[in-house]
C-alpha cells in the first residue's frame, strides 16, 4: 500500500530533549516536506527537500533540522525542544520534483514539550 | 511571508445545501494552487491540483475553479451532505514551498 508514515504518533516531552520524528514514503517520491499545524493558523511549511542531499527551508525552520540520506526518509530532528514547538507535525511526498504535484501526507505526530 | 486567505472562517449548512468558499492568493508569479480536505483525525488529502487560469476541475459533487489574473480559486460542493464535514484547505505553490491558508471549517447538519 503507497503511504506515508510517521514515527512516533503521539509524544510528550520535556524542554531541552532531543527528539527525532521519524519519516518514511514508499512512492519513490522525490519532494518530501514537514509541516506544523496549530490552531488558527493553518500548516506552515517547516523544510522541504527536492531529492537526496537536497533540504531547504520552509517559512518556520527555526528550532529544527533535517537530513535526506535516503530518498524515503526525511526525519525531523528537534535538538532543544521549547514548549513553543508544542503542535501537530505532518509529513508529506509529491511525486517528481517541485510543490505542483498533489502531496500525500503521513498520519501526523502529535508533540507536546513540558 | 505570503499572505494566503480562506474565507469563510467557519461554515454551518443543512444537508443538501449548496455551499461555497474562497481562497485568495497572489496574483502575480502564479505557478500552482492545490485543495485539500481534512477530515477529523484524518490527514489531509488532495481534490485538486489546479495550474492555468481559467481551470474547473470537479469530483463527484465538488468542483473548483481558479482565477490566477486576480487572485482567487473558489470551492463548491453540491447538495451538501454529513460525510462533506470536514476543513477544506488551499495552499499556493510559491517557488518549491507550499504556503497553506488557515482553511474553512464546514459542517453539514443532517
Amino acid at each position: 500500500e503507497a503511504q506515508v508514515t510517521q514515527n512516533p504518533r503521539y509524544l510528550i516531552t520535556v524542554t531541552g530533549k532531543k527528539l527525532t520524528v521519524t519519516c518514511s514514503q514508499n512512492m519513490n517520491h522525490e519532494y518530501m516536506s514537514w509541516y506544523r499545524q496549530d490552531p488558527g493558523l493553518g500548516l506552515r511549511q517547516i523544510y522541504y527537500s527536492m531529492n537526496v542531499e537536497v533540504t531547504d527551508k520552509g517559512d518556520v525552520p527555526e528550532g529544527y533540522k533535517v537530513s535526506r540520506k535516503e530518498k524515503r526518509n526525511f526525519p525531523l530532528i528537534l535538538e532543544s525542544p521549547s514548549p513553543n514547538q508544542t503542535s501537530l507535525y505532518f509529513c508529506a511526498s509529491s511525486s517528481l520534483a517541485g510543490a505542483s504535484y498533489e502531496q500525500y501526507f503521513g498520519p501526523g505526530t502529535r508533540l507536546t514539550v513540558t | 511571508i505570503l499572505n494566503v486567505e480562506q474565507s469563510p472562517q467557519s461554515l454551518h449548512v443543512q444537508e443538501g445545501d449548496s455551499t461555497n468558499f474562497t481562497c485568495s492568493f497572489p496574483s502575480s508569479n502564479f505557478y500552482a494552487l492545490h485543495w485539500y480536505r481534512w477530515e477529523t483525525a484524518k490527514s489531509p488529502e488532495a481534490l485538486f491540483v489546479m495550474t492555468l487560469n481559467g481551470d474547473e476541475k470537479k469530483k463527484g459533487r465538488i468542483s473548483a475553479t481558479l482565477n490566477t489574473k486576480e487572485g482567487y480559486s473558489y470551492l463548491y460542493i453540491k447538495g451538501s451532505q454529513p460525510e462533506d464535514s470536514a476543513t477544506y484547505l488551499c495552499a499556493f505553490i510559491y517557488g518549491n514551498k507550499l504556503v497553506f491558508g488557515a482553511g474553512t471549517i464546514l459542517r453539514v447538519k443532517s
